[in-house]
């Protein structure tokens, strides 16, 4: 099983600054990394995959970056609605073995 | 618009069954590869099944192999995942999602979108 593992737990950035959430693979998992949004009482909503490609209703805001074991998720231009829990998910293995981080908790001050 | 619907959830005595659906909306369900992927506060998100648009190929995670059949009715576009045997820690809220693309053959994929999951508690 691939682990992932995401740092840190818990990030507080003000509105307009910048946020960066990372995320590691225990091995490769090249560039098949996506992330999630989930706001409470909400399902996660899909933000990037592949990485780095934002997915149709995703903020030029929201990038993501890496490749191989380290991968990263920068949050420009803070907003109040962005205080979420941020995972990400490796789908490398085949068959499948889907596995997520833990998550970051992101606040907004 | 894409709208997946979960129900079945409830409340279990340990070793009970439960039956769990899931209604697609919105879109060609029969092309789709579908997924279930539970949440709990213990585990966080975990991958449980997931299944190919025929239904001719099924897959599982590894905790829960044995115990849990998924299967899908095209004709209703209906997915549905049986679970037997469980246990306090199958305790979560389990969303139904679907591959992001249409395709014959599953490959791996991330999960998009996903529905607003139904929540089992498995407890005497």
């Amino acid at each position: 099983e691939i682990v992932m593992t995401q740092s840190p737990g818990t990030l507080s950035v003000s509105p307009g600054e910048r946020a960066t959430l990372s995320c590691r693979a225990s091995r490769s998992v090249y560039n098949n990394l996506a992330w999630y949004q989930q706001k409470p009482g909400q399902a996660p909503r899909l933000l990037i995959y592949g990485a780095s490609t934002r997915s149709t209703a995703t903020p030029a805001r929201f990038s993501g970056s890496g490749s191989g074991t380290e991968f990263s998720l920068t949050i420009s231009n803070l907003q109040s609605e962005d205080s979420a829990v941020y995972y990400c998910q490796q789908y490398d293995q085949w068959p499948p073995m889907y596995t997520f981080g833990q998550g970051t908790k992101l606040e907004i001050k | 618009e894409v709208q997946l619907v979960e129900s079945g959830g409830g409340l279990v005595k340990p070793g009970g069954s439960l039956r769990l659906s899931c209604g697609a909306s919105g879109f060609n369900f029969s092309v789709y590869t579908m997924h279930w992927v539970r949440q709990s506060p213990g585990r966080g998100l975990e991958w449980v099944s997931s299944i190919s648009s025929s239904g001719s190929y099924t897959y599982y995670s590894d905790s829960l192999k044995g115990r849990v059949t998924i299967s899908r009715d095209n004709s209703k576009n209906s997915l549905t995942l049986q679970m037997n045997s469980l246990r306090a820690e199958d305790t979560a809220l389990y969303y139904c999602a679907r591959d992001p693309q249409s395709s014959e053959f599953p490959r791996p994929n991330y999960f998009d979108p996903w529905g607003q999951g139904t929540l089992v508690t498995v407890s005497s």
